[in-house]
């Protein structure tokens, strides 16, 4: 099984409408974020949090807003969703703790095409 | 400058080694990681390097830091096609404590 999973993989819906993205990971992590990865631009940092009760935003927070239900559950919403939102979406965990501290995993993404 | 850089494309021989560079933005930064991203997939942590070493070997992998330069490579000896993906160099960046990816290195591998 993934360590790292999101639903849904794919995704199409249309402008306006509310999406909610999740990500759910059984690596014990306490530090979970969200990407997005557009062609050419890399992977831009969307929001992040270091525990359930702490969140940050990222470089491209706008439009966007996070909840971490859990220490395992991180999920991204986009209230009102965009055509240029259309892009692939990554979940990562990290932790604090060892010698990799912060090294992150990544979910298998989440591509959404926003009509 | 404030961003990891690396070129967009390489292309590479079959069985020849394949040499992936990466300029990062922080002299102190403390990690510096490599990842590879297969079509249709997330990111993978393919190895990591520490600040305090220039060089790391692992398998057909070296991980070469010039941390003067602030550079990193990544080579990949006798290159398959397996090896056809995009490579991420990242940054731990010590100031700040933020992980900086760089926009990624396209390997396409020629028969």
């Amino acid at each position: 099984d993934a360590d790292v999973t999101q639903t849904p993989r794919n995704r199409i819906t249309k402008t306006g409408k509310r999406i909610m993205l999740e990500c759910s990971q059984t690596k014990g992590h306490d530090r979970m974020y969200w990407y997005r990865q557009d062609p050419g631009l890399g992977l831009r940092l969307i929001y992040y949090s270091f525990d359930v009760k702490d969140i940050n935003k990222g470089e491209i927070s706008d439009g966007y807003s996070v909840s971490r239900q859990a220490q395992a559950k991180f999920s991204l919403s986009l209230e009102s969703a965009i055509p240029n939102q259309t892009a692939l979406y990554f979940c990562a965990t990290g932790t604090q703790a060892g010698g990799l501290r912060d090294t992150q995993y990544f979910g298998p993404g989440t591509r959404l095409t926003v009509l | 400058g404030e961003d990891v850089e690396q070129s967009l494309f390489l292309s590479v021989r079959e069985g020849d080694s394949s040499v992936i560079n990466c300029t990062y933005t922080d002299s102190s930064s403390t990690y510096l990681y490599w990842y590879k991203q297969e079509p249709g997939a997330g990111l993978q942590l393919l190895t990591y390097i520490f600040s305090n070493m220039d060089m790391k070997q692992d398998q057909r992998l070296t991980v070469l830091l010039n941390k003067k330069d602030k550079h990193l490579s990544l080579r990949i000896a006798d290159t398959q096609t397996g090896d056809s993906a995009i490579y991420f160099c990242a940054e731990r960046r010590n100031r700040d404590d933020k992980i900086i990816f760089g926009k990624g290195t396209r390997l396409h591998i020629l028969p």
